[in-house]
């Protein structure tokens, strides 16, 4: 039990549609990631967000955006989704901005038709 | 290159069996993560360590800051410990390992 939920678990999409990933996190934890693991791959980092403030993106277009909340959740927008962006979606948080003990969600699983 | 690499890629053992993965990374951190992911599943923290070694039930991690290498052990490998094994460390973004896929049979 990490203390970490996402949702939804599992869902599907057809492309161009656009979708909402949550993460709540513990009480807090400041710092909140975003990664994408497509099947069979390891996870990619999208984005980083401290005190509802991005502080770091990876190789992701401005099509994925994100939003940190005061009462620690969070969120992942896609738009105009393709069908690469089919994968399991994690969300992990930490205490604090530097190095600290990670939290991962369980995922949301997306599925792009 | 992967800033972060494992060895081996794919390890399979019998149950019973001392198990070791190895991660080696190129920069100064302050920290290294071991993380594991079931089949299917997300992603758990084993353990986050800064020096020495830590222990948890059947798992033992160690790092040696210096020499930027860090190893996981298991001891007496079950099949439930089959799984992927990620080091992992972070810097303005969480750099991930290349993994290590392991499969214990019974």
């Amino acid at each position: 039990e990490t203390g970490v939920t996402q949702s939804p678990t599992h869902l599907i999409k057809t492309r161009g549609q656009q979708v909402t990933l949550r993460c709540s996190s513990q009480s807090g934890h400041n710092t909140v990631s975003w990664y994408q693991q497509a099947l069979g791959q390891g996870p990619q980092f999208i984005f980083q967000y401290y005190r509802e403030e991005e502080n770091g993106r990876g190789n992701f277009p401005p099509r994925f955006s994100g939003l940190q909340f005061p009462n620690y959740s969070s969120e992942l927008n896609v738009n105009a989704l393709e069908l690469d962006d089919s994968a399991l979606y994690l969300c992990a948080s930490t205490r604090g901005r530097g190095p600290g003990e990670l939290f991962f969600g369980e995922g949301s699983r997306l599925t792009v038709l | 290159k992967n800033e972060v690499e494992q060895s081996p890629q794919n390890l399979t053992a019998q149950e019973g069996e001392f198990i070791t993965i190895n991660c080696s990374y190129s920069v100064g951190i302050s920290a290294l993560h071991w993380l594991q992911q079931h089949p299917g599943g997300g992603i758990v923290s084993l353990f986050m360590l800064s020096s020495g070694k830590k222990k948890h039930g059947r798992l033992i991690a160690t790092i040696n800051i210096q020499e930027k290498h860090s190893s996981l052990h298991i001891t007496a490998s079950h099949p439930r410990d089959s799984a992927v094994y990620i080091c992992s460390y972070n810097t303005d973004k969480l750099i991930f390992g290349t993994g290590t896929r392991l499969q214990v049979f019974p």
